[in-house]
């Protein structure tokens, strides 16, 4: 069965950078594209981009644009996002997520990882 | 960026009703739309995609319809499960976006 299991809580200041790391089995890794979507205490989700695993190819939310790094390695099947200078109100449940769509990024996304809880505070 | 405006923002109802959730898109998004299903703590769970597709394992009690900029998420039949809160997403254009989610709650 496909399973996404995301790496734990972070602590983190404003400033600094985290890396969360999503580790994929039960498929294919490099046969599906692999989004971020993030979620604010009490809001709405938003993406924050996608890695094509197969050949390292990137595209994120022109927001988050210098900031945030994707980065994957194939030979344990795991997904990174990195952002960096954190800010405040960047705490934040971060998802990675399964695009359905196998080879290409059609963008409805049926896999989930559990979230990782970031919080960013002085 | 296409913004997604959700109504209601909270909805009650009682087991057995019928409801329906609907997502305006801010311009048209080709049918380029699905619905997600959370519950607190927990991740998304795709119910509907391309409008109207029901994604496999999901309850044949939920559906979507719509086209253009206008999308609704229907749940024929309340079961005690599907208290939840209900998000849509439009996948037309970069950068992806979300409506700000519909909070079903027990009437």
């Amino acid at each position: 069965q496909v399973q996404l299991v995301q790496s734990g809580a972070e602590v983190k200041k404003p400033g600094a950078s985290v890396t969360v790391s999503c580790k994929a089995s039960g498929y294919t890794f490099t046969g599906y594209y692999m989004h971020w979507v993030r979620q604010a205490p009490g809001q709405g989700l938003e993406w924050v981009g996608w890695i094509n695993p197969n050949s390292g190819e990137t595209n994120y939310a022109q927001k988050f644009q210098g900031r945030v790094t994707m980065t994957r390695d194939t030979s344990i099947n795991t997904a990174y996002m990195e952002l960096s200078r954190l800010r405040s109100d960047e705490t934040a449940v971060y998802y990675c997520a399964r695009d359905r769509t196998s080879l290409w990024s059609l963008g409805d996304l049926d896999y989930w990882g559990q979230g990782t809880l970031v919080t960013v505070s002085s | 960026d296409i913004q997604m405006t959700q109504s209601p923002s909270t909805l009650s109802a009682s087991v057995g009703d019928r409801v329906t959730i609907t997502c305006r898109a801010s311009q048209s998004i080709s049918g380029y739309t699905a619905w997600y299903q959370q519950k607190p703590g927990k991740a998304p769970k795709l119910l509907i995609y391309k409008a109207s597709s029901l994604e496999s394992g999901v309850p044949s009690r939920f559906s979507g319809s719509g086209s253009g900029t206008e999308f609704t998420l229907t749940i024929s039949s309340l079961q005690p499960d599907d208290f939840a809160t209900y998000s849509c997403q439009q996948y037309n254009s970069y950068p992806y976006t979300f409506g700000q989610g519909t909070k079903l709650e027990l009437k």
